[in-house]
């Protein structure tokens, strides 16, 4: 079953707005990491969030962590056409003996001119 | 570094044929995995490895067989392939200390099960 799950699963934005997409997962985590992904192509990895950090940035990129509420959100600040693509969280989880990454199904961003 | 490479980037088979795709990466990263991605499912865990000779299955592993032999390739072989596994094939590798760090991933396989 699915760990995380995106919230919206579609977000229409003009250039210059805000994203901000959200994650919800069910159990204890070791980190959360958002991932990009274009069109017909392979994921790319945005940032990761280790469960004792409440806060993160990269660039354009603000992530926050509430593993209170198990929750994520990934703000996309003054966003471009290029930030057209589908995100998805992923939470790494142990169940048994080894760590693995669990996805969620996305949210697909348009970004319009 | 070439990073994650898969082969076939497309293939056609018909139901019952068997196949084998490719992986390999060159970072020299003990943990690879193998997802497949089908439309509003996002990715799903099939098998994956934490380093040479070390398998395990993942949430949807039925139907897939891996081994790992060497540190670079992680291949997986579809036993007798059904419409079902139609879908995008991806592998992916990391460097692993414990927990899950940055996943590199390959350019996918798509597959079309007749």
């Amino acid at each position: 079953s699915q760990q995380g799950e995106e919230d919206p699963q579609a977000l229409s934005i003009q250039e210059g707005e805000n994203a901000t997409m959200n994650c919800s997962y069910k159990t204890s985590i070791n980190n959360l990491q958002w991932y990009r992904q274009n069109s017909g192509r392979g994921l790319v990895h945005l940032i990761l969030i280790r469960s004792n950090e409440r806060e993160k940035h990269s660039g354009r990129l603000r992530v926050t962590l509430d593993t209170s509420k198990k929750s994520s959100s990934l703000l996309i600040t003054a966003s471009r056409a290029a930030d057209t693509a589908s995100y998805f969280c992923a939470t790494d989880v142990r169940e048994s003996g080894y760590s693995t990454l669990t996805f969620g199904k996305g949210t697909m961003l348009l970004v319009s001119p | 570094n070439a990073g994650v490479t898969q082969t076939p980037k497309f293939q056609v088979l018909k139901t019952g044929q068997s196949m084998t795709l490719q992986c390999a990466q060159d970072m020299n990263h003990e943990y690879m995995s193998w997802y497949r991605q089908d439309p509003g499912m996002g990715l799903r865990l099939i098998h994956y490895s934490v380093g040479a000779g070390i398998t395990d299955q993942g949430e949807v592993p039925n139907g897939y067989n891996v081994s790992r032999s060497t540190t670079e390739d992680f291949p997986l072989r579809l036993l007798s392939a059904a419409p079902s596994q139609t879908s995008v094939y991806f592998c992916a590798s990391s460097y692993s200390s414990g927990e899950q760090e940055t996943q590199y991933f390959g350019p996918g396989t798509r597959l079309l099960v007749l």
